[in-house]
């Protein structure tokens, strides 16, 4: 089965600071994602990739950065943590747009 | 935008019983359809998927797609307590899929 590996896997934030989470595939695969699940909202797109040295937003980027410096690794950067950003993460991959898409374990952060 | 509405929102079950869950999308020229299962603290994982109307199994499992009610569900027969999970639906617009859209869940709790 697919590996999606996240680090790390929880982190606790203070408001204002900057948290990087990462994200590393060994599938091969072109296209990563990452998403965001909270309650009351469910899982949601914030940014993605289909090409290493480039990202696309999502449906909620506002916020975060995302950078893709090879084809297995996918990191999102939170330059300015906020307590609205507390949630679990989850990186995800996928060998094409519409094929099954593979999660990582998640990363829970809380911004304090 | 795309706008993914999940039914029930929770929902318990006997051991043996046959569970069915509901997932409407708005967008009419969806292309993809998913279900993911995520049991308590894992990552979601991709269940099943349909393309073209009509219907799908594998196993217990059975996915319903109607594309002119923008209506698509999940039937799980013979429902076992490891089917206790968050049942997710997906949609995806295509080829170049920008990721996928998430309904809220449905909780499934089986019990023996």
């Amino acid at each position: 089965e697919a590996a999606v590996t996240q680090s790390p896997r929880s982190k606790v934030a203070v408001t204002g600071g900057k948290v990087t989470l990462s994200c590393h595939q060994t599938n091969n695969h072109d296209y990563m994602y990452w998403y965001r699940q909270d309650t009351g909202h469910g899982l949601r797109l914030i940014h993605y990739s289909y090409v290493a040295d480039s990202t696309e937003k999502g449906d909620i980027p506002d916020g975060y950065k995302a950078s893709r410096p090879s084809q297995e690794n996918f990191s999102l950067i939170l330059e300015l943590a906020s307590l609205s950003q507390t949630a679990v993460y989850f990186c995800a991959s996928s060998e094409r747009g519409p094929d099954t898409q593979y999660f990582g374990p998640g990363t829970r952060l809380l911004v304090l | 935008q795309q706008n993914v509405q999940q039914s029930p929102e929770s929902l318990i079950v006997p051991e043996g019983a046959r569970t069915s869950l509901n997932c409407t999308f708005s967008d009419s020229a969806s292309q993809y359809f998913w279900w993911y299962r995520q049991h308590s603290g894992k990552a979601p994982k991709a269940l099943m998927s349909i393309f073209s109307n009509g219907e799908k199994e594998e196993g217990r499992f059975t996915i319903h797609l109607n594309k002119a009610s923008l209506h698509f569900s999940l039937h799980i027969r013979d429902s076992q307590p490891s089917d206790s999970a968050l049942y997710l639906c997906a949609v995806s617009m295509g080829n170049y899929a920008q990721g996928l859209t998430f309904g809220l869940g449905t909780r499934v709790s089986v019990f023996p």
